[in-house]
């Protein structure tokens, strides 16, 4: 296993445009997380699923933000109608259930700007 | 809610000590994590504490205290390449989720 992967790493939109962004964890991994960094900043809690559940979701999240995990593996994150205050580093990092620390692992990130 | 707080940025000599201050305030406290991040890269776990004190780990310690609701990150022998941001986050359980939230981050500048 090569560690968490996500795609596509850059993406340019225009404003009112969707973008799906998809997140292949660590396989293992029970607990998927979802993320958004600007610059300057630290990592922005966006959403949380355990296996195919969303249990948590930020209540900063807009209702044009949606994420799924239909199978407890992959998951996408979507933007409907996208605006340029989206444009962002979104970060997928995963965990193990049990056991250890529960420390995140994180993918390298897919950096969206919205023009 | 939560308040997690580290300075925005600190310098040090390549060879000294440094040490990186968070201090947080939250319910359901489960944990804290320090992760460093270089530019342009994804954050790496450094440190987990869950228990009052200090954990070493090589050139890395990391100190907790709960009822002050405080931890510092120690860096020692600092080299050129410790030039990074480093992140404290907290974790929660609120109910049966485990969430991580973090703090803007301290940059840190290694100089010759």
């Amino acid at each position: 296993d090569t560690g968490v992967s996500q795609n596509p790493r850059h993406k340019i939109t225009k404003r009112g445009q969707n973008v799906t962004f998809r997140c292949d964890p660590i396989s293992e991994h029970n607990r998927l997380y979802w993320y958004r960094q600007t610059l300057g900043q630290g990592p922005e809690f966006l959403t949380y699923f355990q296996n195919e559940a969303q249990l948590e979701k930020s209540r900063l999240l807009s209702d044009r933000f949606s994420a799924e995990r239909p199978k407890g593996s992959f998951s996408t994150l979507e933007i409907q109608r996208t605006e340029q205050g989206d444009s962002a580093m979104y970060l997928c990092a995963s965990s193990a259930g049990t056991g250890g620390t529960g420390e995140l692992f994180f993918g390298e990130g897919s950096r969206l700007t919205v023009l | 809610g939560q308040n997690i707080d580290q300075p925005t940025e600190m310098t040090a000599t390549e060879g000294a000590i440094v040490q990186i201050n968070c201090t947080y305030q939250t319910s359901g406290f489960n944990g804290l994590f320090w992760y460093q991040q270089h530019a342009g890269e994804a954050p790496t776990f450094l440190s987990y504490n869950v228990l009052d004190g200090l954990e070493e780990k090589g050139r890395f310690s990391s100190f907790l205290s709960r009822s002050k609701g405080y931890s510092y990150l120690l860096l020692k022998e600092l080299q050129m390449k410790d030039s990074a941001s480093y992140l404290c986050a907290v974790r929660r359980r609120p109910g049966g989720s485990y969430i991580p939230t973090f703090g803007r981050g301290t940059s840190l500048i290694v100089h010759p």
